[in-house]
């Protein structure tokens, strides 16, 4: 089955932690993005890329860095310079040049919990 | 002001009523605009995509752009306990390429 995995689920970390969290796609998406969810408000998008070896920043990228190595993988560690970092993480992917609006595929989420 | 508003609900509905949901927005640059529907703790998923002004319908479903209102509309015909969810407006215009700015979603709650 094609898909967008995340892992793991459900993540703990203690203040002063780094953790990295798990995207990878078999869709054959140029496109891969991160996103945070806080309750009551909108995604948020923190770091996206259109092709490997190259990310851009999103609206609040602080605390947080990413790498695109392999077209499929697209990993976010969220670091210990994060001042909140507790939320639900987001990862998507989509096709690029089918519009100038490409769609976006999400999948099942990560939620961060700092203890 | 946020650039994209949604009103959060929870919106509760009896089964087999419409369900009619809205977002307004500032930026009038923005020309593509999406629906997605997220259930609780699970990712989005896009239920329809539509560009410019107008209407779009596909099923139970009908999406309305107004942009000279900078206002969008879903509306869910016949709806189903199953359509209980999160639903999140989304929009982009050519310029920022695939960045989406995303409205906080509504909460729909459709009772038996």
């Amino acid at each position: 089955d094609g898909g967008i995995t995340q892992s793991p689920k459900y993540l703990f970390r203690k203040e002063g932690q780094n953790v990295t969290l798990s995207c990878e796609q078999n869709l054959n998406h140029d496109a891969m993005y991160w996103y945070r969810q806080d309750p009551g408000q909108g995604l948020r998008l923190i770091y996206y890329s259109q092709i490997v070896n190259d990310f851009q920043k999103g609206d609040i990228a602080e605390g947080y860095s990413v790498s695109r190595e392999k077209k499929e993988s697209f990993p976010l560690t969220v670091t210990s310079a994060q001042k909140n970092p507790t939320a639900f993480y987001l990862c998507a992917s989509s096709i690029l040049g089918q519009g100038p609006s490409d769609t976006q595929y999400f999948g099942p989420g990560t939620r961060l919990t700092v203890l | 002001q946020k650039e994209v508003e949604q009103d959060p609900g929870p919106l509760s509905v009896p089964e087999g009523a419409i369900v009619s949901l809205n977002c307004t927005y500032s930026n009038s640059a923005f020309q593509y605009f999406m629906w997605y529907r997220q259930y609780s703790r699970k990712g989005p998923e896009l239920l329809m995509y539509t560009y410019s002004s107008g209407n779009k319908e596909d099923g139970r479903f009908t999406a309305q752009v107004d942009k000279s209102s900078k206002y969008i509309s879903l509306f869910i015909r016949d709806s189903q306990p199953s359509d209980s969810a999160t639903y999140l407006c989304a929009m982009s215009d050519a310029a920022a390429g695939n960045k989406l700015t995303f409205g906080g979603g509504t909460r729909v709650l459709v009772k038996p």
